[in-house]
């Protein structure tokens, strides 16, 4: 059974760095075509999708972000932690992590996700 | 950077009736297009993968097609726990591999 749980401060100040943590189960980040992903969704909004570490350590950042935002992995804690830099209020969103897969029945799309977690970013 | 178009942004119809949701892209991803329904207080959940198939467990009402810049997720016949919103999204296919997601549809009871 896969779980993907984040951890995390619930409330950051403007200018501080945000550092979240992705714990997981039923599958590891060393197995060839697993990956762990960061995705948002600002309240009512859309999602945004941030960053993906791969099993061989490659990393992926979005395109305006990627100044800010640094991924990195501890494949024996089962845990990928996200950093982002210069928090800003508009950041204001639920932070999900979640798996991506290159099983045929996924073909590297997100096939589970955590619950989220709401950081509110407020002086 | 590939952008994506979800119309409308809020579709109104009864259950059973059949739904059709747009998503356009700013220039051709292929086929690497996957769609989410996503409920109030709920992470999203993968219904249609590589623009037409359907991700595990998926009902066979869900279905999708396109390819390029046009694709469509069609719901045959409506239940009731259908109506959430749902997000498009694009994979790219070669690196640096990054991800988009439209703004989404909400499907609402008429």
């Amino acid at each position: 059974q896969v779980t993907l749980r984040e951890s995390g401060p619930a409330l950051v100040k403007p200018t501080q760095t945000l550092t979240l943590t992705c714990t997981f189960s039923g599958f590891s980040l060393s197995t060839s075509g697993m990956c762990v992903s960061w995705i948002r969704q600002p309240p009512g909004k859309a999602l945004e999708w941030l960053a993906r570490i791969d099993w061989d350590d490659d990393k992926y950042y979005s395109t305006s972000l990627k100044t800010r935002l640094t991924i990195s992995k501890d494949t024996s804690k089962n845990q990928v932690v996200l950093t982002m830099t210069n928090m800003d209020p508009v950041d204001t969103a639920t932070y999900y992590c979640a798996r991506i897969s290159s099983h045929y029945s996924v073909n590297w799309y997100v096939d589970y996700w955590g619950q989220g977690t709401l950081v509110t970013v407020s002086a | 950077e590939i952008v994506l178009t979800q119309s409308p942004a809020t579709l109104s119809l009864s259950p059973g009736e059949r739904a059709t949701l747009s998503c356009r892209a700013s220039q051709s991803v292929s086929s690497y297009l996957a769609w989410y329904q996503q409920k109030p207080g709920q992470a999203p959940r993968l219904l249609i993968y590589d623009a037409s198939n359907r991700a595990t467990g998926i009902p066979a009402r869900f279905s999708g097609s396109g390819s390029g810049t046009d694709f469509t997720l069609t719901v045959s016949s409506l239940e009731p726990e259908d109506f959430a919103v749902y997000y498009c999204q694009q994979r790219s296919n070669r690196p640096p591999y990054t991800y988009t997601f439209g703004q989404g549809t909400k499907l609402e009871i008429k």
